[in-house]
């Protein structure tokens, strides 16, 4: 079975604090890595989709690393503003498809 | 920007009920998913959709589940005979193809069966 894990399930942190979190997913069949930002009440909206050992996505204050071969994936957020809280998903696939194996997401919440 | 719609956004209905939960999804796109979250779990695949016929789907899209695209822009999940354990947010997703491909989302339709 195949099984993607994050961590922590759950961060607090101060306006300005940067932060990161883990995603765990099976080394072996890897095709791609995605991580989806999910505000409540909202559509779950893509952040990154990574497909190469050692890859690297930025976008604004938010980034992430890929490490296929070990099976993790780091999410950066630098400088966290209120509106960076949400839960943050990452969901693993071993084809081409649109099939995804979620983690249980780690949800973020900034304080001013 | 084009999002994907997803109606109702809550649906209660008795056990046993037939439900069908409807999805535009964005107009060029050519693939569609159906996924769940049922309350305190992961999100799950239930099925992957293209060229008119079911790509692929997991152990929960039993019998009991059907999707289908009636009109060219509709895409709609039918759960015959609902179960209490299918109580859950639905979300309906597209993409333009395959391969390296984000998901686009639908905000959801959370599905209460009583």
């Amino acid at each position: 079975i195949l099984n993607v894990e994050q961590s922590p399930q759950s961060l607090h942190v101060q306006e300005g604090d940067s932060t990161n979190f883990t995603c765990s997913f099976p080394s072996s069949n890897f095709y791609a890595l995605h991580w989806y930002r999910w505000e409540t009440a909202k559509s779950p909206e893509a952040l990154f989709v990574m497909t190469l050992n050692g890859d690297e996505k930025k976008k604004g204050r938010i980034s992430a690393t890929l490490n296929t071969k070990e099976g993790y994936s780091y999410l950066y957020i630098k400088g966290s503003q209120p509106e960076d809280s949400a839960t943050y998903l990452c969901a693993f696939g071993d084809n081409q498809g649109g099939k995804l194996i979620f983690g249980q997401g780690t949800e973020l919440s900034v304080k001013p | 920007e084009p999002e994907v719609t997803q109606t109702p956004s809550h649906q209660v209905t008795q056990m046993g009920q037939e439900v069908i939960l409807r999805c535009v999804p964005i107009s060029n796109h050519l693939y569609f998913y159906w996924y769940r979250q049922i309350l305190g779990q992961k999100v799950e695949f239930l099925v992957s959709f293209y060229n008119n016929e079911i790509s692929e789907k997991s152990e929960i899209f039993d019998d009991q589940f059907s999707v289908e695209r009636p009109d060219g822009s509709n895409f709609t999940l039918k759960i015959r005979s609902t179960k209490l354990e299918d109580s859950a947010m639905y979300f309906c997703a597209s993409s333009p193809r395959l391969g390296v491909e984000k998901l686009f989302f639908g905000s959801g339709t959370q599905l209460s069966v009583l």
